[in-house]
């Protein structure tokens, strides 16, 4: 059973526009989000990050807006850039049930931004 | 700063071959530790996370085992490889949830080692 789901598996967007990237959660116990981004051969690297008693996080390019209601998050990123290209998972965790120090992932969505 | 590295980068072994990747971290103390596996179309998969030396949690029945012989040291092994345990590797760690003041929850990931069984 997929507490974390990322239903699109892959994502193409134009230089300059936006990219949105969505992540659906199950597990109502969740309420720490958090999104990594992975080039091929690496591991993955930290991103931004969302807790539940907020519905929006923006640093710099990147926003993550959190619909607690719908168990709903996306990643926005605007302009995207060709570096952008990479595989970007969303995580959550239970972090008020004590186990904050798991984590779990979606399947991740690869993102291709063209020049 | 802390770092995390693991190694072999890359490794080809034979079905019923023994498995051994290691994990080490530097510049932290008590880290929680993990293994994950990513797998063709599967995403990251929690294989195992301890929270302190000696003490293990596996999430997924499995081939495989793990021991954190010291406390920034944590091993992945198998007696006897299968197919299905190819994969890419990577270890992480996070801050001590206890310390907790100014930890995000987040995870640092190692280079992650690429094993492919024959």
């Amino acid at each position: 059973d997929q507490q974390v789901k990322q239903n699109s598996p892959s994502l193409s967007v134009q230089e300059g526009r936006i990219s949105i990237l969505n992540c659906d959660y199950t597990n109502s116990m969740f309420d720490y989000f958090l999104w990594y981004k992975k080039y091929p051969a690496e591991g993955p690297t930290f991103l931004i990050s969302i807790s539940s008693i907020k519905d929006k996080n923006e640093d710099g390019r990147f926003t993550v807006f959190l619909n607690k209601s719908a168990k709903h998050l996306s990643l926005h990123i605007v302009p995207s850039q060709p570096g952008d290209s990479a595989v970007y998972f969303c995580a959550a965790s239970a972090r008020s049930g004590g186990s904050n120090y798991k984590l779990t992932f979606g399947k991740g969505t690869l993102l291709t931004v063209n020049p | 700063s802390q770092t995390i590295h693991q190694w072999p980068a890359t490794l080809v072994q034979p079905v019923g071959s023994p498995l051994s990747l290691e994990c080490t971290v530097e510049g932290t103390s008590n880290p929680n530790l993990y293994w994950y596996r990513q797998a063709a179309g599967r995403g990251l998969q929690l294989l195992f996370y301890s929270v302190g030396i000696g003490q293990i949690s596996s999430e997924v029945p499995q081939n495989l085992s793990a021991s954190r012989p010291q406390d920034r040291q944590f091993i992945l092994s198998s007696k006897k490889l299968l197919l299905s345990d190819s994969g890419f590797y990577l270890c992480a760690w996070s801050a001590d949830h206890i310390s907790g003041t100014g930890n995000t929850g987040e995870l640092f990931f190692g280079e992650g080692s690429r094993l492919t069984v024959l």
